[in-house]
């Protein structure tokens, strides 16, 4: 029984490169949703996806954020010309459908430097 | 202020004892969802509650949502090391599938 995975689990950069994470939800799972957690909080909601279509973003997710889920399957989100305010820890999470519990991946820690 | 509070922020307890954490909303909930999650690490879904007055238990756990459905509680019983850990509510709105948390509370239990 596979959950969510996400990769890679840990990222260190340098301020202004870009970077990309994947996530692979439960197989089945039509919903995918892409949530940010720094340090002492809850996570944030970013954007969820319903199978390939993108059907919620935040206003956290700022132009420099995008993510895409192509086929239905695993998401991306890219942030490009990274800054320091980005480190955070990025969970993903899946859904059967509607109304139904998220099951979260273990997250990519994004570390700027 | 946040929309979801939850209380205490932080419990430090015996094994063996009770304890209870709180989850409070400002606007109604539609559903409310609790986690536990180890540091560094992700999220375990715990249970989840959607119509006033329900109560759902697992284990030794067992989380309630009161008859407005603006306030829940997760109360543990005869608690154990292994309950150690960050516990988040989350709550979903109407017509919305994002869950909005608390800032969560950080349960130590010691021997």
């Amino acid at each position: 029984d596979t959950g969510v995975s996400q990769n890679p689990r840990h990222k260190i950069t340098k301020r202004g490169q870009n970077v990309t994470f994947r996530c692979d939800p439960i197989s089945e799972h039509n919903r995918l949703y892409w949530y940010r957690q720094t340090l002492g909080q809850g996570p944030e909601f970013l954007t969820y996806f319903q199978n390939e279509a993108q059907l919620e973003k935040s206003r956290l997710l700022s132009d420099r954020f995008s993510a895409e889920r192509p086929k239905g399957s695993f998401s991306t989100l890219e942030i490009q010309r990274t800054e320091q305010g980005d480190s955070a820890m990025y969970l993903c999470a899946s859904s059967l459908q509607s109304n139904q519990p998220q099951h979260f991946g273990d997250g990519t820690r994004l570390s700027i430097l | 202020s946040q929309e979801l509070e939850q209380s205490p922020q932080s419990l430090i307890v015996q094994e063996g004892k009770n304890l209870t954490i709180n989850c409070t909303s400002s606007k109604t909930l539609y559903g409310l969802y609790w986690y536990k999650q180890k540091y560094g690490e992700g999220l375990i879904f715990l249970m989840m509650l959607q119509k006033g007055g329900e109560e759902k238990s697992h284990e030794k756990i067992t989380a309630k949502l009161d008859e407005k459905k603006q306030q829940s509680s997760l109360h543990i019983t005869a608690s154990q090391p292994s309950h150690a850990g960050i516990y988040l509510c989350g709550a979903e709105r109407f017509r919305t599938d994002k869950l909005i948390f608390g800032t969560g509370t950080r349960l130590q239990v010691f021997p």
